[in-house]
């Protein structure tokens, strides 16, 4: 069964603070890596990564897979309280037996920036 | 481009009845997914459909959950009966290539 951990599952900072939210996992047929932020309901899409060593970034936000230790960072530098949110980390695997790729979610990291 | 819909937003309902929950996927992605997030937990994967073949539903449980996908484009999830442990927030989400997956809003159901 394909598993995603998430660690810490809650992080308590105060604004210009820097972060770090790990994500490891254990999958059959990896294909890629996806990051989520979830604020109300719907999770909105971060980053996606299928390379080793290729960091992503998008403004304060920045993701690194290393797939040889099976894990994931996003860091979020100078943090504000608008970064409040549940930290999704989903891995896409090739569904057995089929072509198909099948998303599994860690159970999320809750973060809660302060002023 | 409109985003994925669905409905309603929120549901109350006592035990033992029942609810259909229905989406309505980005129009042309083929991967719908159907997710059950319980309070203070990551997404759970119901089931999967791609077009309107099921490609995962090992996580559906099936003596009161049911997922149909007519002609590949909306979806319909029901349970019967609720429990009150059914209690969570249900995601859909679509997907052109089976990666990216973009979410609607969400149904949250309350059991009681």
């Amino acid at each position: 069964e394909d598993k995603v951990v998430q660690s810490p599952l809650s992080l308590v900072v105060h604004e210009g603070d820097t972060v770090t939210l790990n994500c490891s996992y254990e999958v059959t047929n990896f294909r890629s890596l996806l990051w989520y932020k979830q604020e109300k309901k719907a999770p909105t899409f971060l980053f996606m990564l299928t390379s080793s060593g290729i960091e992503k970034k998008s403004g304060r936000l920045s993701s690194i897979l290393d797939k040889k230790e099976l894990f994931s960072i996003l860091n979020i530098t100078a943090t504000q309280t608008g970064d409040s949110a549940i930290y999704l980390c989903a891995v896409e695997a090739r569904a057995g037996g089929t072509s198909y790729g099948k998303l599994t979610f860690g159970q999320g990291t809750i973060l809660t920036v302060h002023p | 481009e409109a985003g994925v819909a669905q409905s309603p937003r929120y549901k109350i309902i006592e035990k033992r009845q029942s609810v259909a929950f229905w989406c309505n996927p980005i129009s042309g992605h083929a991967t719908l997914y159907w997710y059950q997030q319980i309070l203070g937990q990551g997404p759970k994967l119901l089931i999967q459909f791609q077009n309107n073949g099921v490609v995962d539903d090992s996580q559906l449980p099936k003596d009161r959950f049911s997922a149909e996908r007519l002609k590949g484009v909306d979806s319909t999830l029901k349970i019967q009966p609720a429990k009150l442990e059914d209690s969570a927030v249900y995601l859909c989400a679509s997907s052109p290539t089976g990666n990216e997956a973009f979410f609607g809003q969400g149904t949250r159901l309350t059991v009681v």
